[in-house]
């Protein structure tokens, strides 16, 4: 089974509007983390927000908040008043465990195309 | 400011070359790792090291080798590079809190 599911290969939104990018996860740890990557087109992955599996608020980043209903191990990245510059992929991951010394690397999604029209 | 860094940022290179891809970062931290990225799709992870002297092969097989002499240091090298191995290269490393910090990757074509 998939550790991260983002079901929408592409979007396209229209200017202003917000925009929710969804992303489920599968795990059955108790500690975990969730990260949303942003890459455009120049490739880069540039990291947007961060919720940690006991985090009792959604996490917010400016006009990124996270969605996080853990009961339905979901992690969607609400995109607020929506700008051209957020066209790019988007990348859901997923860090099991809670130990440092452990194995903590990310699992990816496999993204989402987000387009902006103008 | 980048604190990881990648060079070069693109390379056309013949089949057949030798290529290392170099990745350096001024964090500290003890794990990085190597992905593999075609343009807009997953990304696929080929080697990783938890600190120097460790290195582990990722997910996705790859004839790729890593090194990690250094910190701070983690180069990719394909001995004999060939035209399947078209892509680009991402490096990242990682803090206590766990997130990646990328640095802005490595497109490479072989011709």
């Amino acid at each position: 089974a998939q550790k991260i599911t983002q079901t929408q290969p592409g979007m396209f939104v229209q200017e202003k509007e917000a925009v929710t990018l969804d992303c489920t996860y599968d795990t059955s740890d108790q500690s975990y983390g969730l990260f949303w990557y942003k890459q455009p087109s120049s490739g880069e992955m540039i990291f947007l927000i961060y919720q940690g599996s006991y985090d009792e608020q959604n996490a917010t980043e400016g006009r990124y908040s996270l969605n996080f209903q853990k009961a339905r191990k979901s992690a969607n990245l609400v995109i607020s008043a929506s700008q051209l510059g957020d066209s790019a992929m988007y990348f859901c991951a997923m860090r099991e465990g809670g130990k440092v010394d452990g194995n903590e690397k990310l699992t990816f999604g496999t993204g989402t195309r987000l387009t902006i029209i103008p | 400011e980048a604190d990881i860094y990648q060079t070069p940022r693109y390379l056309v290179i013949g089949t057949g070359k030798k290529i290392t891809l170099e990745c350096s970062q001024t964090m500290g931290h003890d794990k990085m790792y190597w992905y593999q990225q075609d343009p807009g799709m997953e990304l696929h992870l080929i080697h990783y090291s938890y600190g120097v002297n460790s290195t582990e092969k990722g997910d996705l097989s790859s004839e790729s080798t890593v090194s990690r002499i250094r910190t701070e240091h983690f180069p990719l090298t394909l001995e004999s590079a060939r035209p399947s191995h078209t892509s680009q290269y991402l490096c990242a490393s990682q803090g206590n809190n766990y997130g990646y910090t990328f640095g802005s990757g490595t497109r490479l074509t072989v011709v």
